[in-house]
């Protein structure tokens, strides 16, 4: 199975602020990289697929890039909406496998 | 309207078989645009993914449960289901069912899950 390794696990950030995650892989996944984003009691939401598409509805502050093996997910202004936790996921080599997720905490 | 609903016992006793059923409303199960998805997450612990099932009944689950999953479709009533046999504690979680688009899509869409324990 393909490893994804997220950094943080954890974040404190604050309103406005520019906040990055990434996600590292074991082997290459190719464009196959998505993101998700999971609120307390909720389904993920998927927000940004094949790197950096972004999903339909999501805003534009969310941004994905990257290649290979390590993938970025940016938020360029966080908001009180996007206190969070984070995923991401690959399908490029089946079992499917996630991120162990980064929490995203108001400071 | 969400269109994937999970169903079925929350509560399953140690060596049982949990199964669980997922309705798909909004569009066919037999349309062969999408892959039928079962994922897990342990409470407060991240995301599994279980495995799938395509239109045409070809089957995928994860190497490490594949000896106790089987996902099947029931297209007369546009659902398909999962069945876990012999669990433990270990399997105690938020079962979601899902739709992966075929393509380079990931999981667009998640049922809204339901907890199942298991507890003598």
């Amino acid at each position: 199975d393909i490893q994804l390794t997220q950094s943080p696990s954890f974040l404190s950030a604050s309103v406005g602020d520019r906040v990055t995650i990434t996600c590292r892989a074991s082997q290459g996944v190719r464009s196959y990289l998505g993101w998700y984003q999971q609120k307390p009691g909720k389904a993920p939401k998927l927000l940004i697929y094949t790197v950096s598409t972004l999903e339909s509805g999501v805003p534009s502050r969310f941004s994905g890039s990257g290649s290979g093996t390590e993938f970025t997910l940016t938020i360029s202004s966080l908001q009180p909406e996007d206190f969070a936790t984070y995923y991401c996921q690959q399908i490029s080599s089946y079992p499917a496998t996630f991120g162990q997720g980064t929490k995203v905490e108001i400071k | 309207q969400v269109p994937l609903q999970e169903s079925g016992p929350g509560l399953v006793k140690p060596s049982q078989t949990l199964s669980l059923t997922c309705t798909v409303s909004g569009g066919s199960i037999s349309s062969g645009a999408y892959y039928w998805s079962w994922i897990r997450q342990h409470p407060g612990k991240g995301l599994e993914w279980i495995g799938y099932i395509y239109s045409n009944g070809n089957t995928y689950y994860k190497p490490s449960l594949k000896s106790r999953v089987t996902i099947a479709l029931d297209t007369s009533k546009n659902q398909f289901s999962l069945k876990l046999s012999s669990v433990t504690a270990a399997d105690t979680a938020v079962y979601y069912c899902a739709r992966d688009p075929v393509g380079a899509k990931p999981t667009d869409y998640w049922g809204q899950g339901t907890l199942v324990t298991v507890s003598a």
